[in-house]
């Protein structure tokens, strides 16, 4: 069975300061991982995803994320936060297992709001 | 071009109606699925089609019925509609070798009064 947690609901950070969203998953398989972005009233956007080929993966609007195994995380960084960045993350978790449905579970989604 | 489209964006509707949302995907993805993310924002699958045959369908009420009628359409009924539908519905299509990313239209915000 997979599962994915964030930690987090909501996390308020300023204009310019780095952005870390927490996200801690299950997997009785390999799996491979994603963040999407979800803009007010808009639908999922990728952000980045792993799929075993390199730890550190870099996304779009400088985002990236590291896959550690051993601590069964793939949390979300951006250097330095923009206004534009305040929006819903949802970390997802896809794999191997139930024959590769292709199926993604998601985490409860973070609030990320930037303060100016 | 838009690559997942759903419609209608906004639906209201009174409880027991029959209402449909449709979903297309000119992306040549053979894979296609139904989320509810309710509202709390919690995103859940509900169903999958892979090549117009149902593989996933995760304990829905029967009142929804998926319905492909090929591989590019994924149109989604509910019958009865009951105030705890009220959710937004998106539509997503993939290809499921390997890692592909899944692509989501912009959702369709189903309101039962």
């Amino acid at each position: 069975a997979q599962s994915v947690t964030q930690l987090g609901s909501h996390v308020s950070v300023s204009e310019g300061a780095l952005v870390l969203l927490r996200c801690n998953y299950s997997s009785s398989v390999p799996p491979y991982l994603f963040w999407y972005v979800q803009y007010p009233n808009q639908g999922l956007q990728l952000l980045l995803k792993y799929t075993s080929a390199a730890t550190l993966v870099k996304g779009i609007n400088g985002f990236e994320a590291e896959f550690k195994k051993s601590e069964t995380s793939f949390h979300l960084t951006k250097p330095s936060a923009h206004m534009r960045d305040a929006a819903e993350y949802f970390c997802a978790v896809s794999g191997l297992g139930s024959g590769n449905t292709g199926k993604l579970i998601f985490g409860q989604g973070t609030t990320l709001q930037v303060k100016p | 071009d838009t690559a997942v489209s759903q419609t209608p964006k906004y639906l209201v509707t009174q409880m027991g109606n029959d209402k449909s949302i449709k979903c297309e995907q000119n992306l040549g993805h053979d894979t296609m699925y139904w989320y509810k993310q309710d509202s709390k924002k919690f995103l859940k699958i509900m169903f999958s089609y892979n090549n117009k045959e149902l593989i996933i369908n995760e304990t829905v009420p029967n009142r929804f019925s998926p319905k492909s009628p090929d591989k590019a359409h994924l149109n989604l009924h509910i019958n009865s509609l009951e105030l705890g539908d009220s959710a937004v519905y998106f539509c997503a299509s993939s290809q499921v070798e390997g890692a592909s990313r899944a692509f989501f239209g912009q959702g369709t915000r189903l309101t039962v009064v």
